[in-house]
């Protein structure tokens, strides 16, 4: 069974310039999170989507956005990059969202790193 | 603003010893809890959940949940230097948030 998929693994960007992260889930997974990894600030969570919805949001400015499609691949932007933004971003997909059958276990894919010059 | 504390670290345990890393949270409503491991480079992998007051055990590693205090620990028995990543402890709320802690690099030392 394929794993959590993310692409780009790597890229480089300006200040000022945005960016698209794509992540495919775990098939039969339907919700999918995105996390954001900085030294120092540590995992942080960025927004949850189930069934093109999103249900979760973190305390990020609106220049991060996410969408989820029908096949459950989800993507997300960040416009007018920042030096701040330079992170590791990392997309996790679960088999459901919510509710007493969720565990709530998230499976990791690699992360897209980005650096804003 | 709901959140989950880990000593930083490095935490230097010999190898064969006992390693015991704790987190604390403050969302009183969190219903689940987790410990990933992240090797440096690679992305955090679950290697325990927990979801009731008391212990759970799986292998060498065993969870302990604390709802009164909101305390969760990780045990680790007979460390072994591959047991030297960081460790992420997490908290899913009513809200299904998933918060982590920023996490708790353990050192094995030979």
């Amino acid at each position: 069974k394929a794993g959590v998929t993310q692409t780009p693994r790597y890229l480089i960007k300006t200040r000022g310039q945005q960016v698209t992260l794509s992540c495919s889930p775990i098939s039969g997974h339907r919700s999918v999170s995105w996390y954001q990894q900085t030294p120092g600030q540590g995992l942080q969570f960025l927004f949850e989507y189930f069934s093109e919805t999103q249900r979760n949001k973190g305390n990020f400015p609106g220049r991060f956005s996410g969408r989820q499609f029908s096949n459950s691949r989800s993507e997300m932007n960040v416009s007018t990059l920042e030096l701040g933004d330079s992170a590791l971003y990392l997309c996790a997909s679960s088999q459901i969202a919510g509710g007493p059958l969720n565990t709530g276990e998230l499976f990791f894919g690699e992360g897209s790193r980005l650096t804003v010059l | 603003q709901k959140e989950v504390e880990q000593n930083s670290g490095p935490l230097s345990v010999p190898e064969g010893a006992i390693a015991s890393l704790n987190c604390t949270y403050s969302d009183r409503g969190s219903q689940s809890f987790f410990w990933y491991r992240q090797y440096s480079g690679k992305s955090p992998e679950l290697i325990m959940s927990i979801y009731s007051n008391g212990d759970k055990e799986d292998g060498r590693f065993t969870a302990q949940l604390n709802k009164a205090s909101q305390y969760v620990s990780l045990l680790i028995r007979d460390s072994q230097p591959s047991d030297s990543p960081t460790y992420l402890c997490a908290s899913k709320g009513r809200d299904d948030k998933i918060i982590f802690g920023k996490g708790t690099r353990l050192h094995i030392l030979p």
